[in-house]
């Protein structure tokens, strides 16, 4: 089983500031990963697939990088519906998440 | 547009038997893959099982196998996730997804939560 750790655990930053969350695999998932947000209260929501491609309707100012066991999801001038929950995910032979980042105001 | 829409909020006592639902709208529900994932109070996502309507082929996390039983109903495009005997620490929400690109989850019904009492 691929092991996804994410840090910081818990990042605070004030809107208009720039954000970048880490997620590290155990082994090379190649390009295979994907960051969610999750605000409070809601459903998880895809932002990031492949490492760096935005799933349709997601804002310009969220980009993914990275490959292999490393990856980067950069979040530009943070707006106040970015403070929320963000997750890594990816599929080898089954399923698994990073424990989640928490952005905080 | 595509949409997952999940039963109601359940409270039940351990022991008992339970039924959740997830129907897909919007797409060709035979021809996408749903996966459920559980979330614990406070915790993170954890992947369950995933179910290809298609063929009812199924693969489960081996930490819920045995445990729950996923299935679909085709001719009303939903698909469940039961437990035969429910425990205390099945609390959680519990997310129905439709898998995208082979590897991720691209939409996802809003939530079920459900609680168990001891």
């Amino acid at each position: 089983e691929i092991v996804l750790r994410q840090s910081p655990v818990t990042l605070s930053l004030s809107p208009g500031e720039g954000a970048t969350l880490s997620c590290r695999a155990s082994q090379s998932v190649g390009s295979s990963l994907a960051w969610y947000q999750q605000r409070p209260g809601q459903a998880p929501r895809l932002l990031i697939y492949d490492a760096s491609n935005r799933a349709p309707g997601i804002p310009a100012r969220f980009s993914g990088s990275g490959s292999g066991t490393d990856f980067t999801l950069t979040i530009n001038s943070l707006e106040p519906e970015d403070f929320a929950v963000y997750y890594c995910q990816q599929r080898s032979n089954w399923y698994t998440f990073g424990q989640g980042t928490k952005l905080a105001i | 547009e595509v949409q997952l829409v999940q039963s109601g909020a359940e409270v039940r006592k351990a022991g008992e038997s339970l039924k959740i639902s997830c129907k897909g709208s919007g797409y060709t529900f035979t021809s996408y893959w749903i996966a459920w994932v559980r979330q614990m109070p406070g915790k993170g996502l954890e992947w369950m099982g995933i179910i290809y309507p298609g063929d009812s082929d199924i693969t489960y996390n081996p930490a819920f196998q045995g445990q729950v039983t996923i299935s679909t109903d085709n001719s009303i495009n939903t698909a469940y996730l039961q437990w035969s005997s429910l425990k205390a620490s099945d609390t959680a929400m519990y997310y129905c997804a439709r898998r995208f690109a082979g590897r991720y989850f691209d939409n996802w019904g809003q939530g079920t939560l459900v609680t168990v009492s001891s």
